[in-house]
Order: C-alpha cells, then sequence, then structure tokens
C-alpha cells in the first residue's frame, strides 16, 4: 500500500542551528513534493513545490531535495529561529492524470532560543 | 485579501443532526477541497471539485456531500452527523489546471459530535 512517512516525534533543537526534516514515501511515483507550514489552531500554508525531475529547491533559509531513487525528500531550515516552530507536512501527488495531493502526518518542529 | 473563508470556526451538533459547512475563496480559483484532520490520522481528503461543475470522492466520502455552488464557494453537508466526524475540517483551493498548484487552505472548522 501507499505510504507517506514522517517522523512523528518532534524535533527539537537550538536557535542558529539547521533542522532537517524527513518524508520517507512507498509505492508512490510522485511528479511533485510540496511542503507545507501549519500552525496551531491554523491552516496549513505552501511553502515549496519540487518536481520529480529536480535535485534541489531553495528559498532563503528553506532548502528542500528530492530522491526518487531513495524516495525521499528533505527539508532544511538554515540558521533556525524560534519563529520557525511549527508543524511541517510534506504531500505527493503522483504523475497519472488528475491526481490529488496526499499529505504525511507531519513533524512539529520545536526551536529554542 | 481574505483568501479562503471558512464558516463557521466552532460547532457542536448533536448526533444525528445535519450541518452544512461553508467555504468561500476569492482568488478566481479552480479547484477546491474539503479535507478533516484527525489526531494521528494527518489531512485526509474528503471531496474535492476540479472545476466549476464538477465533484470527486477523495478518500474519506461516506457520510458527507458536497456542493460547488458557483467558482467561488464549495460547501460539505454531513446529513446525519455521528461522533466519528468529529474533526477539524479544512477547505482548500488551488488555481490553474494542474493538480501541482499550491493549495490556500482556510483556518478550519472544530466540529464536535456528541
Amino acid at each position: 500500500s501507499q505510504k507517506i512517512e514522517q517522523n512523528s516525534e518532534a524535533l527539537n533543537i537550538q536557535e542558529g542551528k539547521t533542522a532537517t526534516l524527513t518524508c520517507n514515501y512507498t509505492n508512490y511515483s510522485p511528479a511533485y513534493l510540496q511542503w507545507y507550514r501549519q500552525d496551531p489552531g491554523r491552516g496549513p500554508v505552501f511553502l515549496l513545490l519540487i518536481r520529480e525531475n529536480e535535485k534541489e529547491k531553495r528559498k532563503e533559509r528553506l532548502k528542500v531535495t528530492f530522491d526518487t531513487t531513495l524516495k525521499q525528500s528533505l527539508f532544511h531550515i538554515t540558521a533556525s529561529q524560534p519563529a520557525d516552530s511549527a508543524t511541517y507536512l510534506c504531500a505527493l501527488i503522483s504523475g497519472s492524470g488528475y491526481s490529488t495531493l496526499t499529505f504525511g502526518k507531519g513533524t512539529m518542529l520545536l526551536v529554542s532560543p | 485579501n481574505a483568501g479562503v473563508t471558512q464558516t463557521p470556526k466552532f460547532q457542536v451538533l448533536k448526533t444525528g443532526q445535519s450541518m452544512t459547512l461553508q467555504c468561500a475563496q476569492d482568488m478566481n480559483h479552480n479547484s477546491m477541497y474539503w479535507y478533516r484532520q484527525d489526531p494521528g490520522m494527518g489531512l485526509r481528503l474528503i471531496y474535492y471539485s476540479a472545476s466549476e461543475g464538477t465533484t470527486d470522492k477523495g478518500e474519506v466520502p461516506n457520510g458527507y456531500n458536497v456542493s460547488r455552488l458557483n467558482k467561488r464557494e464549495f460547501s460539505l453537508r454531513l446529513e446525519s452527523a455521528a461522533p466519528s466526524q468529529t474533526s477539524v475540517y479544512f477547505c482548500a483551493s488551488s488555481g490553474g489546471d494542474r493538480p501541482s498548484q499550491p493549495q490556500h487552505f482556510g483556518d478550519g472548522t472544530r466540529l464536535s459530535i456528541l
């Protein structure tokens, strides 16, 4: 069966360090992978999209990698700040026809001062 | 710039009652979606509308109906609420004609069914 796995345990890091979050998937051939941020009591907010033929995408302090051989995406936040504390969701779209997003369960990131 | 607006924000129902959750977007997006989010389950797609006039089932459609009233509005109806439908419901929209477009979410409706 198809699965998207993100660390269920919260990631605790110190301010200024690089946070790395993992998204693994099985039995998918995703054409696109997206990352979202969700704050408590709010809806998810889109951050980055990466295509299957792209290895890496950057936006300001954010970097996403996509390894279709390992079936894994890594999401990095450099120089992390307490304001980066949130839950981060990855989501996949398969390549065939009109497909919908399938979300992982998310990983909570806690950045302490 | 409102984006995606959901009403109500909170609701408590008794088992068997009916309810319609409202969603409106002001971004002229073609596609709209309804998700539910439960602890430990993540976001799961209930129904979606790829364009005005069409609706399709998602992963967990049982017990729900939807109406794409016009391009702006997409409502979700619970005909006979059950405790298993206690959840946070999110509406989202996306532009263009490809599912790869980023989705824009409302802030959810927190629904409790007693």
